[in-house]
This record gives structure tokens, sequence and C-alpha cells, in this order.
């Protein structure tokens, strides 16, 4: 079946733009996560949704960052006014449940900020 | 913040040999996972262990779970050209994951 998939795959941005990166989970998985991952670093955790509400958002570096989900199956991760350093590799998850649960990863959204 | 740490950050060995990767973490945790990740993309999940177990195989693959030492180890026997890739441990805290830096294994045919 189908896995995660996210779109665009690469975003090249200016610095002060907006950008909006998309998921599309596995269906039936009612659990979503966004991570960020930097050169040589593991993947940092930004939000986790449990259907359509946002269960944890204390990841997100700063009010520029949003994410919504609302039909519990899509996500948008949104950056305004985005900056240098955000450039990095946006990944999202997906599982069945959530809690403990093994999550499947997409391949990512490499977003480069000049 | 990454709750873990891996050991090493980097490992070359000779296709065919064992591979050895270890995780050290903080807090306590429900369970461990580990994650590989191909050319700095998408992470493909290799294996999970509950705080309860002790020890996990799967194919080549053998993971501990040493809780009173908050460690974990991933051995990887009889390697291959195809395992070269990033390795990491995560643990949950409870429902996201807390990756660590990762070790960065390659195998030289």
């Amino acid at each position: 079946g189908a896995g995660v998939s996210q779109t665009p795959s690469n975003k090249v941005t200016e610095k002060g733009k907006y950008v909006e990166l998309r998921c599309d989970p596995i269906s039936g998985h009612t659990a979503l996560y966004w991570y960020r991952q930097s050169l040589g670093q593991g993947p940092e955790f930004l939000i986790y949704f449990q259907g359509t509400g946002a269960a944890d958002d204390s990841g997100l570096p700063n009010d520029r960052f949003f994410a919504v989900r609302p039909e519990g199956s899509v996500s948008t991760l949104k950056i305004q006014r985005t900056e240098r350093g955000d450039s990095a590799v946006y990944l999202c998850a997906s599982s069945l449940s959530g809690t403990g649960a093994e999550q499947y990863f997409g391949p990512g959204t490499r977003l480069t900020v000049t | 913040s990454q709750q873990g740490e891996e050991d090493p950050q980097a490992l070359s060995i000779q296709e065919g040999e064992n591979a050895t990767m270890n995780c050290s973490y903080k807090t306590s945790i429900n369970n461990l996972q580990w994650y590989r990740q191909n050319s700095g993309r998408g992470l493909v999940h290799l294996i999970l262990i509950r705080s309860n177990e002790r020890e996990k195989h799967s194919g080549r693959l053998r993971v501990t779970l040493d809780t009173s030492k908050k460690s974990s180890s991933l051995l990887i026997t009889a390697s291959r050209a195809a395992d070269t890739a990033s390795y990491f441990c995560a643990t949950d805290d409870p429902q996201k994951l807390v990756f660590g830096q990762g070790t960065r294994l390659t195998i030289n045919p």
C-alpha cells in the first residue's frame, strides 16, 4: 500500500517568504507527526496530531511555525517570514495509534532558505 | 533537545563483519526503537523493544536493552553493502519520538 508522501520534495525560498509543506499520511493512521532534521543531527520533534487536533505542539520553535490537519488526514506545515536558520529537512510520520507505536516516515521536504 | 546519544558517531567495517552501535538515554521509557536512514531522507523502522524486554531479534538484527543503565545496543550481523546508512535510536516521550544524533555506518566491499 501507499506510504507517507510529502510534497514538495525540495523547496527553495527567499528569506522572509511564506512556505507550506504538505504531508499525506497512511490511510487510517490517526496520529501524524512533524519533525525537523538538520545536517548531521537526528530528527527533532515539532508537533503531533491525534485526529484533527494538535495534541502536542511543544516542539514548534516559535510562532512563525504553524500546522493544521483540518480533516484528520492531510497535514500542512506553514512557516511565515522564513529565516536561513529554517533550512532543514522536514519529515512527516504517521502511526496507527500514537502512543508508543511504530512511526512510518515520509521521504521529507528539503527546505532551503536563501 | 535530544535525549539520546549514539556511540560511535561513525563506524566503518568490512562487508561480512558485525557492526555494533550503542545508544544511551536519560529518562524512563516505555519502549525504544531503532531506525535506519539512507541519504539523509526518510527513516525506516527496524525494531521496537519494550522496557520489560531485554533482547529482541529480527533477521540479522539483535537489539538489547538495559533499563538500569539506560542504554541499548544494535548489532547487525554479517553486514552487507546495503547496510550503509545512518542508524538512530529513539525513545518515546510518551507519544513523540526523541532521537539521538545517530551512528553513520559504512560497509566497505
